[in-house]
């Protein structure tokens, strides 16, 4: 069964640096997504992205975020800066491009900015 | 974001269905009843959606009411490994480019 990889699993980086969290969506998908969850808290959408272009962002997705499809299979979040609030799950998130279609979620990255 | 609205949290004993209600009672008629889970905190997990009818796959069982404003995820056995909180989403036809998550119903599955 086809499934939505994130690379890494875990990754801990100091406060100011920049990390890119790296997703392989499904291959024939064609909406990507990115969602962060906070320790206990709600899984929150960050960001859809449909041909090569962001289609749309919540308000937590600022200038400190970017999101890449490089190279046709990869599908990337870019943090330029970290900040101790962005500690969280990052889930990567792949559908086709109708409303009767699923999204299927990657495992996730735990991210940690110490 | 459509509005929908699940009681925080619910127990089923193992072995028995779980019946899990999801209001939603401000969905339009284009729009589709989706119904994720998320195990601790792994990835959220695709369980079943539907529009109108009712619906069956391997996992589950969605039941829809007639007038749309209310639906029922069932799982026929529950087992220990089904704990998890489960979430009900409207997918709009006008932003159907994300998924909303609102805070679900843990379903506390016990021996």
């Amino acid at each position: 069964e086809p499934e939505v990889t994130q690379t890494p699993s875990h990754q801990v980086t100091q406060m100011g640096q920049e990390v890119i969290l790296r997703c392989v969506p499904i291959s024939n998908h064609l909406y990507f997504y990115w969602y962060r969850q906070i320790l206990g808290q709600k899984v929150e959408f960050l960001v859809s992205f449909y041909n090569n272009e962001i289609s749309e962002k919540s308000e937590i997705f600022d200038d400190q975020f970017s999101v890449e499809r490089p190279d046709g299979s990869n599908f990337t979040l870019k943090i330029r800066s970290t900040k101790l609030e962005d500690s969280a799950m990052y889930f990567c998130a792949s559908s086709g491009d109708s409303q009767n279609t699923e999204a299927f979620f990657g495992q996730g990255t735990r991210l940690t900015v110490v | 974001d459509a509005k929908t609205t699940q009681p925080p949290s619910m127990d089923c004993a193992e072995g028995r269905a779980a019946n899990l209600p999801c209001n939603h009672s401000t969905i339009s008629g284009n729009e589709y009843v989706y119904w994720y889970r998320q195990i601790h905190s792994q990835g959220p997990q695709y369980i079943i959606h539907g529009l109108k009818n009712n619906e069956t796959n391997e996992m589950a069982s969605l039941i829809i009411t007639e007038d749309r404003k209310s639906s029922t995820l069932i799982l026929p056995h529950a087992t220990l490994r089904d704990t998890a909180v489960y979430y009900c989403i409207v997918r709009t036809q006008y932003n159907f480019n994300k998924f909303y998550f609102g805070s679900g119903t843990k379903l506390n599955v016990k021996p």
